[in-house]
């Protein structure tokens, strides 16, 4: 069946901090990727998304690119801010059945000014 | 434009009692979806529902659990005779199309079964 693997955490960093944050998945045929952030207090809301391999999806100064090869969706940001402070999930939708996503375990990510 | 409205936001319960979790998707959505984080784990699809009509409840559990959307009013995700193992988060999402992947969450209702 379809899963989606996420590095443990949780992670710190300091302000300005490289970020990644590894996605790996397991699925039949081509999924779509997605990365989800869920502040604090507040529901999950798409990040960035990508549909076919070598799509790289971006928003905020976060990308991330979709590796068929490696089966791997890593998240990053070149500089990250005390307002990124949030938990990260990596998801899934199988081909022809976007009603479903399948999700990874998230990552608390907490920045430090 | 509200958001994506889940109520009550904490919940808690005796073992056996029921547990009723009401989700009011954003204004014009008519899709609503359902799904559970148990502890140390991501979010697991349950149910997809459009208005009156379950889509797809591949993921419900097949005993004590229960949804509906009707037609009027917000959607109701129903726990009957709750164990400790049904204490997670709940979170709803709706969108206007089928695809999961335009959906808007909610903040989750998180159960806990004393």
């Amino acid at each position: 069946g379809n899963s989606v693997t996420q590095m443990e955490g949780p992670v710190t960093l300091s302000e300005e901090a490289f970020l990644t944050i590894n996605c790996t998945y397991t699925a039949t045929g081509y999924p779509s990727l997605f990365w989800y952030v869920q502040y604090p207090g507040e529901g999950l809301q798409l990040l960035l998304k990508a549909t076919k391999a070598d799509d790289k999806g971006s928003n905020k100064g976060f990308e991330a690119t979709y590796r068929k090869e490696t089966t791997s969706f890593h998240l990053e940001k070149g500089s990250v801010q005390v307002s990124d402070s949030a938990v990260y999930f990596c998801a899934l939708s199988p081909p022809g059945a976007n009603s479903k996503l399948t999700f990874g375990k998230g990552i608390t990510l907490s920045v430090r000014p | 434009n509200a958001g994506v409205m889940q109520n009550p936001r904490h919940l808690v319960r005796r073992r056996g009692q029921e547990a009723r979790l009401r989700c009011s998707p954003m204004k014009g959505h008519s899709h609503v979806y359902w799904y559970r984080q148990l502890p140390e784990e991501g979010l697991k699809f349950m149910v997809y529902l459009q208005k009156e009509n379950i889509i797809d409840e591949s993921g419900m559990p097949k005993e004590r659990f229960s949804a509906e959307f009707p037609k009027e009013g917000p959607s109701i995700l129903r726990i009957q005779q709750v164990v400790r193992g049904d204490s997670a988060a709940y979170f709803c999402a709706s969108s206007t199309t089928g695809s999961g992947t335009e959906a808007f969450f909610g903040q989750g209702t998180r159960l806990t079964v004393v």
